[in-house]
């Protein structure tokens, strides 16, 4: 089992749509979690860390729920901007180091 | 944040040759981190250079493959050695954002390979 699967996708949505996805991890040790962004061709950056309590940054918010290890992000209002693909990254329970999902690709049409 | 430089930026290889890329941070940093991407695929640690001493490798990957050097605190370089076309791939590195292992990072832009 991979240790961060996350639903490819693509989603499909229209300017102004909200769109959400989840990813899951397998270690239940995993003590940080993120979302990174990674456009074409470029290399991947932080979007938002996230929190035991949920956080939210704008027009995304991110959950976590330890229970059933799961991460999501939700993007409101969405922006062609948006379009990208988002990688979930788990850091590993023994050394801390980070897993990253494949990524899930959501594409923002006019 | 931290700014890292990687070179080159790109490359297209013969099988059987070599190619090292460097990686450049405008701070010192105690790990750098050594990633691959394959096409289509998610981001696969190779190692961690710690200045120093050896690099550490991954399950999968090995020194005589992946030879790194460290050499002091803002720079380290990557060499593919003995290239096929299963090595076509992007090499990212990174450093981490803070002073602990659980911050998060900070990415190169990648090289971009092409093995022939």
């Amino acid at each position: 089992r991979k240790e961060v699967e996350q639903d490819p996708g693509p989603f499909n949505v229209p300017e102004g749509a909200t769109v959400a996805f989840n990813c899951t991890y397998s270690n239940s040790a995993s003590q940080s979690f993120f979302w990174y962004r990674q456009d074409c061709r470029k290399e991947p950056k932080l979007l938002m860390s996230v929190y035991s309590s949920g956080n939210e940054d704008g027009r995304f918010t991110a959950q976590l729920n330890r229970a059933s290890q799961y991460i999501s992000l939700l993007i409101r209002d969405s922006k062609l901007s948006d379009s990208a693909t988002y990688l979930c990254v788990v850091t590993r329970s023994n050394d801390y180091k980070l897993s990253f999902g494949a990524g899930t690709t959501v594409t923002v049409r006019a | 944040s931290a700014v890292i430089s990687q070179k080159p930026s790109r490359d297209i290889c013969q099988r059987g040759t070599s190619l090292t890329i460097q990686c450049q941070v405008d701070s010192q940093v105690t790990m750098m981190f050594w990633y691959r991407q394959q096409p289509g695929q998610s981001l696969t640690l190779i190692a961690t250079a710690n200045q120093g001493s050896e690099a550490t490798y991954e399950s999968g990957f090995v020194i005589d493959k992946f030879p790194i050097s460290r050499p002091n605190l803002t720079f380290s370089t990557l060499t593919v050695s003995n290239m096929s076309p299963e090595d076509s791939s992007i090499y990212l590195c990174s450093v981490p954002s803070g002073s602990y292992n659980t911050d998060t990072q900070y990415f190169g832009p990648g090289t971009r390979l092409t093995v022939l």
